[in-house]
């Protein structure tokens, strides 16, 4: 069946420094990714989708790799500041429509 | 704010019950979401409709079921509840399908006694 790996360790990054999570699938190649921030009890919010077809995408301190032959995504947030703490959720779409989350990754960044 | 409501916020019911959850999606979006969140399973994916049809299926059990209604707010309906069903239910939207972005709304937190 279809899984998706995030680190289900908290990471714990300085401020200022690169953050960079990682998100790893089996089994099946999606058409494409996203990737979502959770702030407690609150719903996702949508920050970046990359297309099978894609090897990186931007948007200002954000960014996202995708590795179809790993099968593995990166997200990286530079310069990282005190308010990205949250929870950074990895979803892989189907080509079916199908979609998956990961479990998310904890990021606390230290003042 | 998405842009996407949720009601109720909370529900609080017993076992073997059935509860109804509502939701309405952003102005102009066809595409409905639903998912199921507990600590154990993270963000489970459980069913889309685009435009009053069903569109996907992820991992609904057969005691759920949802309809996306003419005005395109949809409803998800849990019957039989069971302890195990306590967990947050959070609806997205979309103005399409495929790639679009989805806007979540503040869900709905569902405790089962």
């Amino acid at each position: 069946s279809q899984k998706i790996e995030q680190n289900s360790e908290a990471l714990n990054i300085q401020e200022g420094k690169t953050a960079t999570l990682t998100c790893n699938y089996t089994n099946y190649s999606p058409a494409y990714l996203q990737w979502y921030r959770q702030d407690p009890g609150r719903g996702p919010v949508f920050l970046l989708l990359i297309r099978e077809n894609e090897k990186e995408k931007r948007k200002e301190r954000l960014k996202v790799t995708f590795d179809t032959t790993l099968k593995q995504s990166l997200f990286h947030i530079t310069a990282s500041q005190p308010a990205d703490s949250a929870t950074y959720l990895c979803a892989l779409v189907r080509r079916d429509d199908k979609i998956i989350f990961g479990k998310g990754t904890r990021l606390h960044i230290l003042p | 704010d998405s842009g996407v409501t949720q009601t109720p916020k909370h529900l609080i019911t017993a076992t073997g019950q059935r509860v109804t959850l509502r939701c309405s999606p952003r102005s102009g979006d066809l595409s409905v979401y639903w998912y199921q969140q507990s600590l154990d399973q993270g963000l489970q994916f459980l069913i889309q409709y685009y435009n009053g049809e069903e569109r996907a299926k992820g991992n609904i059990l057969e005691r759920f079921s949802a309809q996306q209604f003419p005005d395109l707010h949809s409803e998800l309906n849990l019957s039989s509840l069971e302890l195990g069903d306590s967990a947050l239910y959070f609806c997205a939207s979309s103005s399409r399908t495929g790639t679009d972005t989805q806007y979540f709304g503040p869900g709905t937190r569902l405790t089962v006694l």
